[in-house]
């Protein structure tokens, strides 16, 4: 089974309706973070989670929101889809004070 | 100024060739230096990774850091067509940057 999973891996939506990508991890890792990757821009870094009680914007927060549920699962929410959101989404595992993530499969979101 | 700087490519190369990607970066805290690869359609794996001036060897691969320059290389040697893929470097301290990456294509 796949350390990291995200769910759905494929959703087409259409502008104002809002949506929650989920991410878990069996890894036990403390860290987690979720990105966004477009063609040309690259990842950048939404939202980070060091703990279940730590929540930090990054590099490209408006828009989007989180929820650590638990030390095993990260979601991310986008309370009102817009077209520009169109990207794939990547969750991200790293364990306390280790700097090296890793990635989940991704979900290739799609808003009409 | 983007905090790490990757060419986009693509990078076409025959089999069997040396294969040089290179990042810049800017900031002077960064400690961490690692290099992810993305095949399409999937989520980056972690390749490289280091936190020193240096060389760091792995298989085929070689990771440099000169972090007078702020400089950061990843060497393939040997390069195979199942390397084609999108190569990324990263850096930071507490969070990790991503380069905009680059692809690989090599050909048989």
């Amino acid at each position: 089974d796949a350390d990291v999973t995200q769910t759905p891996r494929n959703r087409i939506t259409k502008t104002g309706k809002r949506i929650m990508l989920e991410c878990s991890q069996t890894k036990g890792h403390d860290r987690m973070y979720w990105y966004r990757q477009d063609p040309g821009l690259g990842l950048r870094l939404i939202y980070y989670s060091f703990d279940v009680k730590d929540i930090n914007k990054g590099e490209i927060s408006d828009g989007y929101s989180v929820s650590r549920q638990a030390q095993a699962k990260f979601s991310l929410s986008l309370e009102s889809a817009i077209p520009n959101q169109t990207a794939l989404y990547f969750c991200a595992t790293s364990a306390h004070k280790q700097e090296t993530q890793y990635f989940g499969p991704g979900t290739r979101l799609l808003v009409l | 100024q983007k905090e790490v700087e990757q060419d986009p490519g693509p990078l076409s190369v025959p089999e069997g060739a040396i294969v040089s990607l290179n990042c810049t970066y800017s900031n002077s805290a960064f400690q961490y230096f690692m290099w992810y690869r993305q095949y399409s359609r999937k989520g980056p794996e972690l390749l490289m990774y280091t936190y020193s001036s240096g060389n760091k060897e792995d298989g085929r691969f070689t990771a440099q850091v000169d972090k007078s320059s702020k400089y950061i290389s990843l060497f393939i040697r040997d390069s195979q067509p199942s390397d084609s893929a999108t190569y990324l470097c990263a850096s930071g301290y507490s969070t990790l940057t991503f380069g905009k990456g680059t692809m690989l294509l090599v050909s048989p």
